[in-house]
């Protein structure tokens, strides 16, 4: 496609219930990345993805949260047994290569979750 | 933050003045981009510049890069209502990570 695309882009859900985010970055950009914003702060790195190489999930804050991309393109984020503090905008982005090859990252427009 | 800080966190202006924001870095770069984000969505892609550059312009943003003082500069002229965003600038970090501050409000008054 022509930019990245998230959907949903705005989902409630209720506290418990699992959630998938879904991610379908640029075609032909090798490097996927989930971030987290909460209201009024900077981007919280949650994973990256680079071609068939295994993720660097050093930012998922726990193990109710997961992600997946398969065939090296769509990428599912999912959170299990949801809490109010995962509330915030989540971000997908993709570039074409790894980040310090200077590639431009292009974001989605968010996925914005509340958690009631 | 261990990765560095953008300064001011919030800057308000009138229509036509300049803004300028900063971003301070930690760890040696390569490279050091700059974002907009309208309204908590998306981020825009606005300039790329390379350790070896120290100056690099679009139409009314410049950018400057110290390697020196790990600091970079983003400077909007004659700023216009429609600037009125949040600006990051992005930095690699070890490892897979772009790391974006908190970033600067700006508010250009019209």
């Amino acid at each position: 496609g022509a930019g990245v695309s998230q959907s949903p882009s705005n989902k409630v859900t209720e506290k418990g219930k699992d959630v998938e985010l879904r991610c379908d970055p640029i075609s032909g950009h090798t490097a996927l990345y989930w971030y987290r914003q909460s209201l009024g702060q900077g981007l919280e790195f949650l994973i990256y993805f680079q071609g068939n190489s295994a993720p660097d999930k050093s930012g998922l804050p726990s193990d109710r949260f997961s992600a997946e991309r398969t065939g090296g393109s769509v990428s599912t984020l999912t959170i299990q047994r949801t809490q109010q503090e995962d509330s915030a905008v989540y971000l997908c982005a993709s570039s074409l290569d790894r980040p310090r090859s200077g590639n431009t990252i292009y974001f989605g427009e968010g996925s914005w979750l509340t958690v009631v | 933050s261990q990765q560095g800080e953008e300064d001011p966190q919030a800057l308000s202006i009138q229509e036509g003045e300049n803004a300028t924001m900063n971003c301070s870095y930690k760890t040696s770069i390569n490279n050091l981009q700059w974002y907009r984000q309208n309204s908590g969505r998306g981020l825009v892609h606005l300039i790329l510049i390379r350790s070896n550059e120290r100056e690099k312009h679009s139409g009314r943003l410049r950018v400057t890069l110290d390697t020196s003082k790990k600091s970079s500069s983003l400077l909007i002229t004659a700023s216009r209502a429609a600037d009125t965003a949040s600006y990051f600038c992005a930095r690699p970090v070890t490892g897979n990570q772009f790391y974006f501050g908190t970033g600067t409000s700006l508010t250009v008054i019209p």
